[in-house]
C-alpha cells in the first residue's frame, strides 16, 4: 500500500480555517484520497474523498496537488467539535470508479481547536 | 437512515473462551469490513465482505474470521482468545468507496 504523511499535530482557533497536509508520493493512478477523522470515544467517521479533481461537502474541501503527492485537508471554520484525529489515506480503486478494499490508517494528525 | 449498529456494546471474556460479534451495515450497502483498535497498534484492517465472500483479508492469525449473510449482515468471530485480543472492533459498511463505521464492540479479554 502507498503510505502517507502527516504531522502528528496541529492546533487551530474556533472559527478560523484549518489546512490539514498530507503527503503520498507513492500514489498510484488508480489511488482515490481519503479522510477519516475519529472524534474521542467514537469510531472514524468518514469526512471526504477524490481522485485528481478538488472536492467540496459540506464538512470540508479537499485539495489536490496536479500531481497528486500531496493533497490538504480544510476545514473551512473550525469548531469545538472538529477536535479530533484526522487520518490521509489512500485507498486503490477499480477501473470502474469504484474504490474498495481496504483502509489502511496511519498515525494521523491530532487537531486541537482552541476557544 | 440507520447507521451501522453493532452488538453488543460490551464483552467481557477470559483467557480460551471464543467470542462472536455482530454487524448490521447501512441498508442498501454490500461491502462490509472489521477492524481492530488497540493504543499501541491503532486502527488495523482485519477483514472485507462483499455479496458473501471475503474479498481482502489483514494480516491477522487464523483465529480471527468472519462470514457475511446474504441481507450483508456480518459476524466476526475470535477463538481461544487471548489478552491481546482486547480492544475496540469496528465494522463498517460502504457504498461508492466511502466507509461508514459503527461505535465498536469494546472486548476485554481476562
Amino acid at each position: 500500500d502507498a503510505k502517507t504523511t502527516q504531522p502528528n499535530s496541529m492546533e487551530s482557533n474556533e472559527e478560523e480555517p484549518v489546512h490539514l497536509p498530507c503527503n503520498h508520493s507513492t500514489i498510484s493512478g488508480t489511488d482515490y484520497i481519503h479522510w477519516y477523522r475519529q472524534l474521542p470515544s467514537q469510531g472514524p467517521e468518514y469526512v471526504i474523498h477524490g481522485l485528481t479533481s478538488n472536492v467540496n461537502n459540506r464538512m470540508a474541501s479537499l485539495a489536490i496537488a496536479e500531481d497528486r503527492k500531496s493533497s490538504t485537508l480544510i476545514l473551512h471554520r473550525a469548531t469545538l467539535r472538529d477536535a479530533a484525529v484526522y487520518y490521509c489515506i489512500l485507498k486503490r480503486g477499480d477501473a470502474g470508479g469504484t474504490s474498495y478494499g481496504k483502509l489502511t490508517f496511519g498515525q494521523g494528525t491530532i487537531l486541537t481547536v482552541h476557544p | 437512515k440507520a447507521g451501522v449498529t453493532q452488538t453488543p456494546r460490551y464483552l467481557i471474556k477470559t483467557r480460551g473462551q471464543q467470542v462472536t460479534l455482530s454487524c448490521s451495515p447501512i441498508s442498501g450497502h454490500r461491502s462490509v469490513s472489521w477492524y481492530q483498535q488497540t493504543p499501541g497498534q491503532g486502527l488495523q484492517f482485519l477483514f472485507e465482505y462483499f455479496s458473501e465472500t471475503q474479498r481482502n483479508k489483514g494480516n491477522f492469525p487464523g483465529r480471527f474470521s468472519g462470514r457475511q449473510f446474504s441481507n450483508s449482515r456480518s459476524e466476526m468471530n475470535v477463538s481461544t482468545l487471548e489478552l491481546g485480543d482486547s480492544a475496540l472492533y469496528l465494522c463498517a459498511s460502504s457504498l461508492w468507496g466511502a466507509q461508514y463505521f459503527g461505535p465498536g464492540t469494546r472486548l476485554l479479554v481476562l
